[in-house]
């Protein structure tokens, strides 16, 4: 089993839509977790962080289920500029590594 | 503007050159890192380093060294460039347990 795990879609939905993308992790010793957007040939960028239980900003919302090991990402009234590639990261062994997925692709149409 | 500043951002390379790939970044982070991004197989950690002075290996090492220079830089080193070693290399860079902030990649291209 691979430590992080994301369903790679894509994701193709409409304007205004609610969806939501879950990643699967291994190490039950995780604390903190992360999605990042990444846009076509450009780099990772920090979206939301996760420390406990979730987190919001916005029309995004991520939460932690730790019994069950996956982190989740809800996107409500998905806009065109939502799409991206989402990658889910979690700790790893030593210090401050991160074990990204391989990205969920989200397509949003008009 | 504050950063991960990386270089080159493309490059071609023929089958047993080196390079060296440079990575620098002025937000004081203790932690710098090499991923490797190939088709459908996410990031892949290639080494880091937890602070300066100190480096290990990440997943992936076969084939680089790197080099912590100082804090702010650390560089990334391909001794005889193969095939396989053709991806888009990112350098991050983080404190304590918060996210990472990626530079914007070098496209290496070994043929």
């Amino acid at each position: 089993r691979k430590e992080v795990e994301q369903d790679p879609g894509p994701f193709n939905v409409p304007e205004g839509a609610t969806v939501a993308f879950n990643c699967t992790y291994s190490n039950s010793a995780s604390q903190s977790f992360f999605w990042y957007r990444q846009d076509c040939r450009k780099e990772p960028k920090l979206l939301m962080s996760v420390y406990s239980s979730g987190n919001e900003d916005g029309r995004f919302t991520a939460q932690l289920n730790r019994a069950s090991q996956y982190i989740s990402l809800l996107i409500r009234d998905s806009k065109l500029s939502d799409s991206a590639t989402y990658l889910c990261a979690a700790p790893s062994g030593g210090y401050n590594k991160l074990i990204f997925g391989a990205g969920t692709r989200l397509a949003v149409h008009p | 503007n504050a950063g991960v500043t990386q270089t080159p951002k493309f490059q071609v390379l023929k089958t047993g050159q080196s390079m060296t790939l440079q990575c620098a970044q002025d937000m004081n982070h203790n932690s710098m890192y090499w991923y490797r991004q190939d088709p459908g197989m996410g990031l892949r950690l290639i080494y880091y380093s937890a602070s300066e002075g100190t480096t290990d290996k990440g997943e992936v090492p076969n084939g680089y060294n790197v080099s912590r220079l100082n804090k702010r830089e650390f560089s990334l080193r391909l001794e005889s460039a193969a095939p396989s070693q053709t991806s888009v290399y990112f350098c991050a860079s983080s404190s304590s347990n918060y996210g990472y902030t990626f530079g914007s990649g070098t496209r290496l291209t070994v043929v």
